[in-house]
């Protein structure tokens, strides 16, 4: 696809439900990372993926935040029992080099989660 | 610690004035990178600039020019003759020698026609 893509682009949950949120990044993207965004804040990282290995986790908030990405290109972020401070925006991006390069990162549309 | 200010939540303009968006950073890497992003009502953050520490040259691409001092480390953002579809919220960000990008608050660009 021409971009990061991310489904659903809503998700409303109740409060001790499990989710999972999924990101599909551009074609050929080595890296890709998962950022939480709250309502009129800028993102926050939460964690970085090169191809397949999570190198960094050091963004999530509990242990019930969960990341994969098992063949190197699609992702997912599951989060488990969700509490209803894990509302807000989960962004995915992605970029085409390694984590050591300057590279721009190029974002997906976002899942919005609610949880009531 | 790397920090990012964007010290305007909202601003409103009408149609075809020109408007500055501030960019205040703090980093003690020396060599680092700066961002802006726009987010539309859509969501996605759009791409717009980056910029390194060693290139302080001002950009201009099209309506839209930066204005980068490391004196006063910012980035600012100007938008000249603004439109309508210049609404959205506008993100600066920092890299510094870590990956991971520390982004401002965002400051809402309201246009009116």
């Amino acid at each position: 696809g021409a971009g990061v893509s991310q489904s659903p682009r809503y998700k409303v949950a109740k409060r001790g439900q499990d989710v999972a949120l999924r990101c599909d990044p551009i074609s050929g993207h080595v890296s890709l990372f998962w950022y939480q965004q709250a309502l009129g804040q800028g993102p926050e990282f939460l964690t970085y993926f090169q191809n397949e290995a999570q190198l960094d986790k050091s963004g999530l908030p509990s242990d019930r935040f969960f990341a994969e990405r098992p063949e190197g290109s699609v992702s997912t972020l599951k989060i488990q029992r969700t509490q209803q401070e894990d509302s807000a925006v989960y962004l995915c991006a992605s970029s085409l080099q390694t984590s050591g390069s300057p590279d721009t990162q190029y974002f997906g549309p976002g899942t919005r989660l609610t949880v009531l | 610690a790397q920090k990012v200010t964007q010290a305007q939540t909202e601003i409103s303009v009408v149609e075809k004035e020109d408007v500055t968006l501030d960019c205040v950073y703090e980093t003690r890497d020396t060599t680092y990178y700066l961002f802006w992003y726009k987010q539309p009502p859509s969501g996605e953050l759009v791409f717009l600039i980056r910029r390194n520490s060693f290139d302080e040259q001002n950009e201009i691409s099209g309506r839209y020019s930066w204005n980068f001092q490391k004196s006063t480390s910012s980035f600012n953002f100007t938008i000249t003759a603004s439109q309508v579809v210049d609404s959205a919220v506008y993100f600066c960000a920092l890299r510094g020698g870590s990956y991971i990008p520390t982004f401002g608050r965002g400051t809402s660009l309201i246009v009116h026609p």
